[in-house]
């Protein structure tokens, strides 16, 4: 069965840090998709990233990467850098559409708070 | 662009009356739009799918006839809680997909509608 499991609830640094999030996922779909979400305290989630299952290469935008590994089902997110702002609810989402059609699976979401 | 607006963003309404909430892609056509419900600090939890020109699609224990979905062109979906109760307050979010629709595009979010039923 498809899930995504972000085992870190709450996660909490001082500016300036690095930080990784970590996301791990199950499906037996070869072909699937990955994505993150940020929610800050307003409550709208805003995309960052997607990757389908065929691109292993890691991604990097700025003070945030993505490291996708599929020999062990993970597709952690770093952020370099950390800054007050980045403080949110980050949530992982997997899309398997033979196995579950349009939805998308969220995980639980990491609660991250940077302190300056 | 991708960007979806919701509204209102905030509503309480008292025990028994309906509620519409109102979700529109501003800058993209989306085939597909999905409504979710949040509570406070849990994930999101999808309720229904909603296809342009049918009936939506509504996930297991989801009431049909409590959550009113319409999507009745390429950029509004519109959902309504009948008869609200307190029980119903909460987080109500949605999102709409590409024209493609396919499930490889991404689903944007809109902003969210506190629902506040007293």
């Amino acid at each position: 069965a498809q899930k995504v499991t972000q085992a870190q609830t709450e996660i909490s640094v001082v500016e300036k840090e690095d930080v990784t999030l970590d996301c791990v996922y199950e499906t037996r779909d070869t072909t699937y998709y990955l994505f993150w979400y940020k929610q800050p305290p307003s409550g709208e989630l805003v995309f960052l990233i997607r990757r389908n299952s065929f691109d292993e290469q890691n991604e990097i935008s700025g003070r945030y990467s993505w490291n996708f590994q599929k020999s062990t089902s993970s597709f952690n997110f770093t952020i370099t850098a950390s800054q007050v702002v980045d403080s949110a609810v980050y949530f992982c989402a997997l899309s398997d559409p033979e196995t579950s059609g349009s939805r998308l699976t969220f995980g639980e979401g990491t609660q991250l708070t940077v302190n300056p | 662009g991708a960007v979806v607006s919701q509204h209102p963003s905030r509503v309480i309404c008292k025990s028994g009356t309906s509620v519409k909430i109102e979700c529109r892609s501003l800058d993209f056509q989306a085939t597909t739009m999905f409504w979710y419900r949040q509570f406070p600090k849990q994930s999101l939890m999808l309720m229904a799918t909603s296809n342009e020109g049918s009936k939506a699609t509504y996930e297991q224990g989801v009431e049909k006839d409590k959550f009113l979905i319409n999507h009745a062109s390429l950029t509004l979906s519109t959902l309504t809680v009948t008869s609200a109760h307190p029980e119903d307050s909460s987080f109500y979010i949605c999102s709409a997909r590409g024209l493609s629709g396919g499930p490889q595009e991404t689903q944007y979010f809109g902003p969210g509608t506190r629902l506040l039923v007293l």
